[in-house]
């Protein structure tokens, strides 16, 4: 079964700082099977990252992912108020057929 | 523009059945390749897939809730059903339904992401 973690639990951070989010498998996985979301409180998951380091459409060049074989990142290079949320990262694999981390909280100082 | 909407009562009493739609524009489920998915969050916790139904009508179910789900679609009505069994206070969450993109290579095989998201809707379950 594909176990995923999170590191760290909580980030707080200063504007334009950059924040640096982890996600590992417990076994290795294609790179092609990694997405990454953010929820903002009150809203619904929105998709920021697949295929490990794809942008989705509308995404700010900011946002970068990263990462193969069981470690995978988050990058968000500068910091912007508006990225406090919790960010998910999920895997496709094959019992779940898919599963998502425990998320990953960022907080603007 | 792709939308997906989700509905269903807010209030479930237990050992009752929940019955949710997911209605959704701007594709079809009868398009090779396309498909829909439910996802769940609990209050204050993470994210816990539930099923998808694809443009063939195939249909896979997270194994843990397998017994109690069921997915359908109707695809003249632009709608995705989800029907859990049983439900008990741990069923309490948010209920999303997304779409389904897929891309594929040739050293893994196909993989999928969830976008568009609905909006959710929050199901209580009390007696």
């Amino acid at each position: 079964e594909i176990v995923l973690t999170q590191s760290p639990g909580t980030l707080s951070l200063s504007p334009g700082q950059r924040a640096t989010l982890s996600c590992r498998a417990r076994q290795s996985v294609s790179n092609t099977y990694l997405a990454w979301y953010q929820q903002k409180p009150g809203q619904a998951p929105r998709l920021l990252i697949y295929g490990a380091s794809s942008r989705a459409t509308g995404i700010p060049d900011r946002f970068s992912g990263s990462g193969s074989g069981t470690d995978f990142t988050l990058t968000i290079s500068r910091l912007e108020p508006e990225d406090c949320a919790v960010y998910y990262c999920q895997q496709y694999g094959s019992s779940p057929l898919f599963i998502f981390g425990p998320g990953t909280k960022v907080e603007i100082k | 523009q792709v939308t997906l909407r989700e509905s269903g009562p807010a209030l479930v009493k237990p050992t009752q059945t929940l019955t949710l739609t997911c209605t959704f524009s701007g594709f079809s489920l009868s398009t090779t390749g396309m498909c829909v998915t439910w996802i769940r969050q609990p209050p204050g916790k993470a994210l816990e897939w539930l099923a998808r139904i694809d443009w063939d009508d195939d249909k896979f179910y997270t194994p843990s809730l397998e017994t109690r789900l069921t997915i359908s679609k109707d695809t003249s009505k632009n709608q995705v059903v989800l029907k859990m069994t049983n439900m008990g206070p741990a069923d309490t969450a948010t209920y999303y339904c997304a779409r389904v993109l897929r891309s594929y290579s040739e050293s893994s095989g196909y993989s999928y992401w969830f976008d568009p998201w609905g909006q959710g809707t929050l199901v209580t379950v009390s007696s």
